[in-house]
């Protein structure tokens, strides 16, 4: 089985700053990692995704996260948040042979002009 | 092409009623999972379709039960309602077999139960 644990529930930040969001994960087998964006009243969207090789991973709307295997985290970042980022932000893990996604509680991001 | 359609969108029952949730996943996705978000729970796994089998089932009730067609599309069903039934029930389709592959949402059916 496997869990994830986002460490913050709700991350104010002013525009044009660095953000990172925090997620670590727990598995007893190898795992996929993803990052999914929810915007009010929306379905989710997918960010980036780890599934091997390079532990940093580049997405969309200039989201990075850096896989660590050590310990166990897959930490989202973005050099410079924009108002269009305030959202809700998922960590999610699926073990290897599984079909589900495990996802954390979400940490919602706040841009302040 | 178009994406992952949920219907109804809004729907508003009561206790002891049950309900049916429409799912139509994009086109050439034979993979469909459904997914309960609350606000006290977060995003819960319901259970995942794969051509017409249940792969994979989440730790619910045996109120929820779920079924997929020839076609992909599928539906979930909730029955006898409870007031903690209220949430965004969100379906997800996906290409391939494996859980590596990306999940592509739905808008979601918000259900509310009075």
């Amino acid at each position: 089985a496997q869990s994830v644990t986002q460490l913050d529930s709700q991350v104010p930040v002013f525009e044009e700053a660095p953000v990172e969001l925090r997620c670590n994960y727990s598995s007893s087998v190898s795992v996929y990692l993803f990052w999914y964006v929810q915007y009010p009243n929306q379905g989710l969207q997918l960010l980036l995704k780890y599934l091997s090789g390079s532990t940093l991973v580049k997405g969309i709307n200039g989201f990075e996260a850096e896989f660590n295997k050590s310990q166990t985290s897959f930490h989202l970042r973005k050099p410079s948040v924009h108002i269009s980022d305030t959202a809700e932000y998922f960590c999610a893990v699926a073990g290897a042979g599984s079909y589900q996604l495990t996802f954390g509680k979400g940490t919602k991001l706040s841009v302040i002009p | 092409k178009a994406g992952v359609t949920q219907t109804p969108r809004y729907l508003i029952k009561t206790r002891g009623q049950q309900v049916t949730l429409s799912c139509s996943p994009i086109s050439g996705h034979r993979s469909v999972s459904w997914y309960q978000q609350t606000p006290g729970q977060g995003l819960q796994f319901l259970f995942e379709y794969f051509s017409e089998t249940q792969r994979n089932k989440g730790n619910f009730p045996g109120r929820f039960s779920g079924r997929q067609f020839s076609n992909s599309r599928s539906e979930m069903n909730v029955s006898t309602l409870e007031l903690g039934d209220s949430a965004l029930y969100l379906c997800a389709s996906s290409p391939g077999t494996g859980p590596y592959n990306e999940q592509f949402f739905g808008p979601g059916t918000r259900l509310t139960v009075l």
